[in-house]
């Protein structure tokens, strides 16, 4: 089955306590991207990797790092989490080409909690 | 930069009752459109898409309609049912970077 794994789904620890949400496509997509989702603002880009060893900024990159080593995994990074950064996290992976207009396939979220 | 604008909600609605939520998009070039809904406790679903201007995406009884000249997307349902009821997210790619609207909450009541 075709899909978009993360892990954990849910998270509360504490300001300064590094951690990452792995997540992992079984698609062999090139294009994959983490999303924030908070109330009244929708999803926001943190990071987006379109192929192994190339990420770049979206629109909310501070106080995240991503890596992509593998083609198939694309951990997000948070190396001193502070409470402006409890959200809900979506992972997505899409085919990617020039101009693509493949839709992503998101994972089911991740629900962190940053006391 | 891109950006797209949702109809506020929440929007409350009977069964079999006619659905419209708007979406207008500014976009510096010539994007990709899409609606994604998100069921409770799920991650998005792409819903329906159209890549260009007078396309017609369509699907499990949605429309919309890509309108260049009015820089819209409306999404529409003539009957809506229970199993609707989800948040309903407007989006636009454009060259790799999609970006998404507030959200739109849809409860339909029996």
């Amino acid at each position: 089955e075709a899909q978009v794994t993360q892990n954990p789904r849910y998270l509360i620890t504490v300001t300064g306590k590094k951690l990452t949400v792995t997540c992992s496509q079984n698609m062999n997509h090139e294009y994959m991207s983490w999303y924030r989702q908070d109330p009244g603002l929708g999803l926001r880009q943190i990071y987006y990797s379109m192929n192994v060893e190339v990420t770049d900024k979206g629109d909310v990159p501070e106080g995240y790092k991503v890596s992509r080593k593998e083609k198939r995994n694309f951990p997000l990074i948070l190396e001193s989490p502070s409470p402006n950064q409890t959200s809900l996290y979506f992972c997505a992976s899409s085919l990617a080409g020039p101009y693509s207009n493949q839709p992503q396939h998101f994972g089911d979220g991740t629900r962190l909690s940053i006391l | 930069g891109n950006s797209v604008t949702q109809m506020e909600g929440p929007v409350t609605l009977s069964e079999e009752a006619f659905l419209t939520i708007n979406c207008t998009y500014t976009a510096t070039g010539y994007p990709s459109l899409f609606w994604y809904v998100q069921y409770p406790g799920e991650g998005l679903q792409l819903l329906l898409k159209a890549t260009k201007a007078d396309d017609k995406g369509s699907n499990k009884g949605f429309e919309a309609t890509y309108r260049k000249e009015t820089t819209s997307f409306h999404l529409e349902k003539g009957s809506v049912q229970v199993s609707d009821s989800a948040v309903y997210f407007c989006a636009l790619l454009d060259d790799y970077k999609l970006s998404f609207g507030a959200g739109t909450t849809v409860t339909v009541r029996a």
